[in-house]
C-alpha cells in the first residue's frame, strides 16, 4: 500500500537557525498537506500543495512539492521558540478524504 | 461552532472490555476519519467515511468498527480491547471544495488498556 516517509524524526536547533523536514511517498500523490502539532495538542492544518513543482510561502515557512509529485519539503527560516512542535506531511491520492501521514518531525528550539 | 468534539478525553479499559469513542462535528462536513497516534509512528488511519452510510478501512482497521448513520457523528467502537490499542485517538473531518482536503482534528482521546 501507499507509504509516506518523513525525515528526520527529530531535529534540535538553536533559535535563529534554519530547519527542513522532508517527505517522500512510494506513489504519486494528487496533493500533499502539512500539519503542525504542538506538544499535547492536536494536528492543525498549515497548507496544501497540488501542482507539480509548486512552492508556497507562509511568512518564514516555505513549502515545496516535487516535480514528480512524490516528495515534498518544509523549510523554516530563522526558527523561533514558537515553532516548537511536530510537523507532519500527509499525502492524498484523490480517494476522498483519505490521507496517509508521515511519521512526523519533532522540532525543538533552544533559546 | 464547536468544530470537532471527542469524548471522553481520557479512558482506561481492561483487556477484553468494549467501548465506543464518540466524535461529532457541527460543520456539515462530508468526510470524517479516525486516526491513532503512537510514538514514532505518526498518525495512522483506522477508518474513514465519505458520507452518511459510507465507510471504508484505512491502514490499521483490525479491532475497530465504525458506522456513519448521520453526517454529524462518526463513533469508533473497540470490540474487545487489547493493550496494543493503547494510544491517542484523533477524529477529523473535512469538506472537499475545489480540491481542498484540509482536515479539522478533534482534541483527541487518550486510551490506556491494561
Amino acid at each position: 500500500g501507499q507509504q509516506v516517509m518523513q525525515i528526520p524524526q527529530y531535529q534540535h536547533v538553536q533559535e535563529g537557525e534554519d530547519f527542513t523536514t522532508y517527505c517522500n511517498s512510494s506513489t504519486t500523490l494528487s496533493n500533499i498537506q502539512w500539519y503542525k502539532q504542538r506538544p499535547g495538542g492536536h494536528p492543525v492544518f498549515l497548507i496544501q500543495l497540488v501542482k507539480s513543482g509548486e512552492v508556497k510561502k507562509q511568512k518564514r515557512l516555505t513549502f515545496q512539492f516535487g516535480e514528480a509529485k512524490k516528495n515534498s519539503s518544509l523549510h523554516i527560516t530563522a526558527t523561533q521558540t514558537t515553532d516548537v512542535g511536530t510537523y507532519f506531511c500527509a499525502g492524498g491520492n484523490n480517494q476522498g478524504g483519505k490521507l496517509i501521514f508521515g511519521q512526523g518531525t519533532e522540532l525543538s528550539v533552544k533559546p | 461552532n464547536a468544530g470537532v468534539t471527542q469524548t471522553p478525553k481520557f479512558q482506561v479499559l481492561k483487556t477484553g472490555q468494549s467501548m465506543t469513542l464518540q466524535c461529532a462535528q457541527d460543520m456539515n462536513h462530508e468526510y470524517m476519519s479516525w486516526y491513532r497516534q503512537d510514538p514514532g509512528m505518526g498518525l495512522r488511519l483506522i477508518h474513514y467515511s465519505v458520507g452518511a452510510g459510507i465507510t471504508d478501512q484505512g491502514e490499521v482497521p483490525n479491532g475497530y468498527n465504525v458506522s456513519r448513520s448521520t453526517t454529524e457523528d462518526f463513533p469508533l467502537r473497540l470490540l474487545s480491547a487489547a493493550p496494543s490499542q493503547t494510544s491517542v485517538y484523533f477524529c477529523a473531518s473535512s469538506q472537499p471544495g475545489q480540491g481542498s482536503y484540509e482536515q479539522y482534528f478533534g482534541p483527541g482521546t487518550r486510551l490506556t488498556v491494561t
